[in-house]
């Protein structure tokens, strides 16, 4: 079965610095994707970064980045230059695909992040 | 309208009423997810429609009704609902079931 762990249930960062949300998942497929996903206070997912497991390049998105260990199977999530606005719920995910328009995602249990002025 | 628009936002029901949820997405996509996020849970995968057929169901009580009419519309059929439905429900689309997807602002549930 496929499992997605993210260890911290909240975190503090002060404004303009950096930083990682863990994520660590579990999976015997070889061909799998990670998200990562924001959620603010106003309850929407807002996508952020994805990153398939064959890309050897690690994803970038703006302030965002995957930091893809695929031996250690970590899949973390790294924010530059933090903002208020990034205080939110963040989630990582994970897709499997099985074929024949079969698939799975699981979602880890999410991390809360403040950004404090 | 642009994305994936759901209506109404939040809604309060007891347990014997009859309501639904309704999910559009603007984005030409041909596949839609209904999820639940309970507090303190992670999020949890109801119903999937791809082509408007519905491909995945992930043992959902019955009292969750899934409707797809066409590739732009999802709605969720409540009924005789237990206080323990109470949550957030997420309606999501994306182009094929392997792709990105993009999420609603999510329907927050009470049921008194």
């Amino acid at each position: 079965a496929q499992k997605i762990t993210q260890t911290q249930p909240g975190m503090f960062v002060q404004e303009k610095e950096a930083v990682t949300l863990d994520c660590t998942y579990d999976t015997s497929d070889q061909s799998y994707g990670l998200f990562w996903y924001k959620q603010p206070s106003s309850g929407e997912m807002i996508f952020l970064i994805y990153q398939g497991s064959y890309d050897e390049q690690n994803a970038t998105e703006g302030r965002y980045s995957l930091n893809f260990q695929k031996a250690r199977k970590s899949a973390n999530l790294v924010i530059s230059a933090s903002q208020l606005g990034d205080s939110a719920m963040y989630f990582c995910a994970m897709i499997i695909y099985s074929g024949a328009g079969s698939y799975q995602l699981t979602f880890g249990k999410g991390t809360k992040l403040s950004v404090i002025p | 309208e642009t994305g994936v628009t759901q209506t109404p936002r939040h809604l309060v029901m007891g347990m014997t009423n009859k309501k639904s949820l309704k999910c559009e997405q603007h984005l030409g996509h041909n596949a839609m997810y209904w999820y639940k996020q309970s507090a303190k849970k992670p999020l949890e995968l109801m119903f999937v429609y791809s082509l408007e057929e519905r491909v995945e169901n992930n043992s959902v009580p019955s009292r969750f009704s899934p409707e797809c009419p066409n590739s732009s519309h999802l709605f969720l059929h409540l009924h005789t609902l237990q206080p323990e439905d109470s949550a957030l429900y997420l309606c999501a689309s994306s182009q094929g079931s392997s792709d990105t997807q993009y999420f609603g602002p999510g329907t927050r549930l009470t049921v008194l």
